[in-house]
């Protein structure tokens, strides 16, 4: 079992730039969910989807942001234009009703 | 809605120590409960969780939790602290499956754990 991959690991970008995140869940895992971690707000779900449809968006902080699951096996989180303040430690994790979240290495966004 | 409280950024402890990492929460039905950990630079790896079965859950690296529905509280435990328990611990609670917020995971600010010599 590969766990949830995430790419890039490090993303460094200049303010204004489209940023895009990377995430292929576990195999067989129905639900995926996007994380943000910073050191003000702590751990945020942005949004999370079920059967590659989104469920609760609630958490995508502003139009900038946007996420896709094309297909059960990708999903990607794409930030644009980006900002400063988009800095942080994006986690994807994913998850089954037999089996509980289990989280990817994270994505350390910084933009300049 | 579900929330959760942690009670403590910070617990320093030294090495051989009792650990005591206090998590309250608040939800309208009943929860699922989890404890995670996060070493520096890395993901969130699942300590156990309380699943409505046993209210003492026994997990990874010698912790346990007990739920206390008439405390609201899941508070993680290790008699004896090491140097290695030294993370950011996190407590975070969601729906039973079948629930309308089953999987979403609401999570506390964080503890910070450090152990001393």
């Amino acid at each position: 079992d590969a766990g949830v991959i995430q790419s890039p690991r490090h993303e460094v970008t200049e303010m204004g730039q489209e940023v895009t995140l990377r995430c292929k869940p576990i195999s067989g895992h129905d639900y995926l969910f996007w994380y943000r971690q910073t050191m003000m707000r702590g751990l945020e779900l942005l949004i999370y989807f079920n059967n590659n449809v989104p469920i609760d968006d609630s958490g995508m902080p502003e139009d900038r942001f946007s996420a896709k699951m094309p297909n059960a096996s990708f999903s990607t989180l794409k930030i644009q234009p980006s900002e400063p303040r988009d800095s942080a430690v994006y986690f994807c994790a994913s998850s089954s009703e037999a089996a509980l979240e289990s989280f990817g290495p994270g994505t350390r966004l910084t933009v300049t | 809605a579900q929330s959760v409280t942690q009670l403590g950024s910070h617990v320093s402890v030294s090495e051989g120590a009792l650990v005591l990492l206090r998590c309250n929460y608040s939800s309208s039905v009943p929860p699922y409960l989890f404890w995670y950990v996060q070493y520096p630079n890395q993901g969130l790896q699942l300590l156990l969780k309380y699943t409505s079965a046993a209210t003492l859950v026994k997990g990874i690296n010698g912790f346990e939790a007990e739920f206390k529905k008439s405390e609201t509280s899941f508070h993680l435990t290790k008699p004896s602290a090491h140097m290695s328990d030294a993370a950011e611990y996190f407590c975070a609670v969601s729906d039973l499956p079948g629930g309308t917020s089953y999987g979403k995971l609401t999570f506390g600010q964080g503890t910070i754990l450090t152990v001393h010599p």
